[in-house]
């Protein structure tokens, strides 16, 4: 069975950086591309970017590619996201994905929370 | 970047009936729609891809349709089940953006 645990989340100052995790198993990671998309309280879906099966490279959404770095540690079995000088607007819902081909997104995470606030 | 609009926001319904939900995009994309559908705190699951490609596991009830812009969704006799919200994503090109999503509630 597919399983994405994320971790990582929680309340954070604006300007911060914060590290998201994601652990998976019931698959081949090394095998796939990788994906974060964010959810806003508002409901609004955002895809953040994407890493390599081999994690030689990433590709961003471009408002966020300044602040966000997505990596991998293929032994294991993990995906990151770096977040730096977060926002309030960085408040969302964080889900880890994993992808099929066109990208879509065939299994996600449970999701972690990140609140940014004073 | 590609913009995705869903419509309704909001459609209600009773059990027994059979809907549509429309995503159109602001250009082009051929036959690279995705669905997915949300349940009230759960994680979102994809429910077709390719606009019209289904997915192991997923009822037969829920089927796509369309190319180029506009494209749909179709529960046949929705159950109690399939109240939740319902995106589409595109991934025609990068960003891979999704719609705001159209609610499916109750009457």
């Amino acid at each position: 069975e597919v399983q994405l645990v994320e971790s990582g989340g929680g309340l954070v100052q604006p300007g911060a950086s914060l590290k998201l995790s994601c652990v998976a198993s019931g698959f081949t990671f090394s095998d796939y591309w990788m994906s974060w998309v964010r959810q806003t309280p508002g409901k609004t879906m955002e895809w953040i970017g994407d890493i390599k099966y081999d994690g030689s490279y990433t590709n961003y959404a471009p408002s966020l590619k300044n602040r966000f770095t997505i990596s991998r540690d293929n032994a294991k079995s993990t995906l990151y996201l770096q977040m730096s000088n977060v926002r309030s607007e960085d408040t969302a819902t964080y889900y880890c994905t994993r992808e099929e081909l066109a990208p879509y997104f065939d299994y996600w995470g449970q999701g972690v929370m990140v609140t940014v606030s004073s | 970047n590609i913009v995705l609009t869903q419509s309704p926001a909001t459609l209600s319904v009773t059990p027994g009936e059979s809907v549509s939900l429309s995503c159109r995009a602001s250009q082009s994309i051929s036959t690279s729609i995705h669905w997915y559908q949300q349940k009230s705190n759960e994680s979102p699951r994809l429910l077709i891809k390719y606009a019209s490609q289904s997915i192991s596991g997923i009822p037969s009830r829920f089927s796509g349709s369309g190319s180029g812009t506009d494209f749909t969704l179709s529960i046949n006799r929705v159950e109690s089940e399939d109240f939740s919200i319902y995106y589409c994503q595109q991934s025609y090109s990068s960003p891979y953006t999704f719609g705001a999503g159209t609610k499916l509630e109750l009457k």
